[in-house]
């Protein structure tokens, strides 16, 4: 199973909007609506950022946004703030039981 | 408080064997999957391998299998990670995470894994 393919890093000012694409195949991303979105800071636990495509877990703020098209699936993060600056991994089901990562995606806050 | 504690994790020869261990707290153990993904020194989060509730369904990342095993003791709360014959590239940390409907909402600090000669 190959990893999900991710920008290596991405980049914004405090205030700005950026997207993060997440691209699959049809037997992961685009066939299934178990898309989710984490934020890793280095040392810390990552932390679920949005579920099954497009849903905020609790205590996420709405400045955080997920969708789907076809194979692809986006992390849109609006009003950048400096504490966004993390690493961001798509993750997809992969199968019965089995789940795929991306290769992340590293999240400058200029 | 929702809570997972990864322990067990070390330094180990190639070819060597470790178990690391995560006990549960904070919320009802045999309601949900649990998982390990791993992050190895310079690369992504990698999912390894899960059980389900009662620990009758086993999957495991193709790189693992034959040499983890994941196993688990509802009455302790705690998952495990059997790992043996460890290369090099298994180095990481080891996160325990609770897993439902393929989302993982609930993860550890993580157990360092060093495989070395």
């Amino acid at each position: 199973q190959s990893a999900l393919t991710q920008p290596r890093s991405v980049s914004g000012s405090p205030g700005q909007s950026v997207t993060i694409s997440c691209t699959g195949t049809s037997s992961d991303v685009g066939g299934s609506n178990f898309v989710s979105w984490y934020q890793h800071h280095p040392g810390k636990a990552p932390k679920l950022m949005i579920y099954e495509v497009s849903k905020w877990p609790s205590g996420v703020p709405d400045r955080f946004s997920g969708s789907k098209s076809g194979n692809t699936a986006s992390l849109a993060i609006s009003g950048l703030q400096t504490e966004d600056e993390a690493d961001y991994y798509c993750c997809s089901k992969a199968g019965s039981n089995r789940s795929v990562f991306g290769g992340g995606t590293m999240l400058t806050v200029l | 408080e929702v809570q997972l504690v990864e322990s067990g994790g070390g330094f180990v020869q190639p070819g060597g064997s470790l178990r690391l261990s995560c006990a549960a707290s904070g919320f009802t153990f045999t309601n949900y999957w649990m998982t390990w993904v791993r992050r190895a020194p310079g690369k992504g989060l990698e999912w390894v391998a899960n059980i389900n509730q009662d620990g009758g369904e086993r999957s495991y990342v193709d790189s693992v299998k034959g040499r983890f095993t994941i196993s688990r003791d509802n009455a302790e709360k705690s998952v495990y990670l059997q790992m043996s014959s460890l290369r090099a590239e298994d180095a990481a940390v080891y996160y325990c995470v609770r897993h439902s409907w393929y989302t993982f909402d609930v993860w550890g600090q993580g157990t360092v894994v060093t495989v070395s000669s």
